[in-house]
């Protein structure tokens, strides 16, 4: 198993410009999560999926959507980037409902100039 | 309000040096309590799950164990190769999200 794979890496954007950042998982884990963590602030979450077709807010949802279409993927989409939403951000899964502990993919560092 | 508070924020040891790692919580109705481990540059990795007051679990030069309202890491003979920071994360109320502590990041010099 791959478990959780992120991709870009690494990305430059400029302010107003928009990306996806994509994030799948192969353990077929029906909870997936989108969290940034920022310098000394901790994990704080975007947005989480409880199943495919479901998704809801956490605590920082402002300048990101999220879709899930399917149970591998969890795109996260960020409209007009601004310098706020520079961070490296994480996505992780959970098998379900009964089970809380959460696989972690390897980070997107993006930058917003 | 759900809270998970981790203390030192950093914490540098000498090799062999033992310590230990604090992580206390508030929450109602504890359903897990989880040790995680991050690399400079990679995602949390991880470690431990702890259910009930008096758990413990152990792997390699780490112990974690679990009280009422708080867990301790435990680091044991630490070797460099052990530097990480240490996140901590609890349930919140829902079941829904873990919510995390900032961490304790362990530098340990040889």
């Amino acid at each position: 198993n791959a478990g959780v794979t992120q991709t870009p890496k690494f990305r430059i954007l400029k302010i107003g410009q928009s990306m996806t950042l994509q994030c799948a998982q192969d353990m077929n884990h029906n909870y997936m999560y989108w969290y940034r963590q920022d310098p000394g602030m901790g994990l704080k979450l975007i947005y989480y999926s409880v199943g495919a077709g479901i998704t809801d807010k956490g605590e920082v949802p402002n300048g990101y959507n999220v879709s899930r279409s399917t149970t591998e993927d969890f795109p996260l989409r960020l409209e007009l980037a601004a310098p706020s939403q520079t961070s490296v951000y994480f996505c992780a899964s959970r098998r379900g409902a009964t089970s809380y502990e959460q696989y972690f993919g390897p980070g997107t560092r993006l930058t917003v100039t | 309000e759900d809270q998970v508070t981790q203390s030192p924020e950093a914490l540098r040891l000498q090799e062999g040096e033992s310590s230990s790692l604090n992580c206390s919580y508030t929450v109602s109705g504890l359903r897990g309590l989880f040790w995680y481990r991050q690399d400079p540059g990679k995602g949390p990795e991880f470690l431990f799950t702890l259910y009930s007051a008096g758990e413990e679990k152990e792997k390699e030069r780490l112990k974690a164990t679990l009280t009422k309202k708080e867990s301790f890491l435990h680091i044991t003979a630490p070797k460099p190769e052990d530097s990480a920071t240490y996140l901590c994360a609890v349930p919140n109320q829902a079941g829904t999200a873990l919510i995390f502590g900032k961490g304790t990041t362990l530098s340990v010099s040889s």
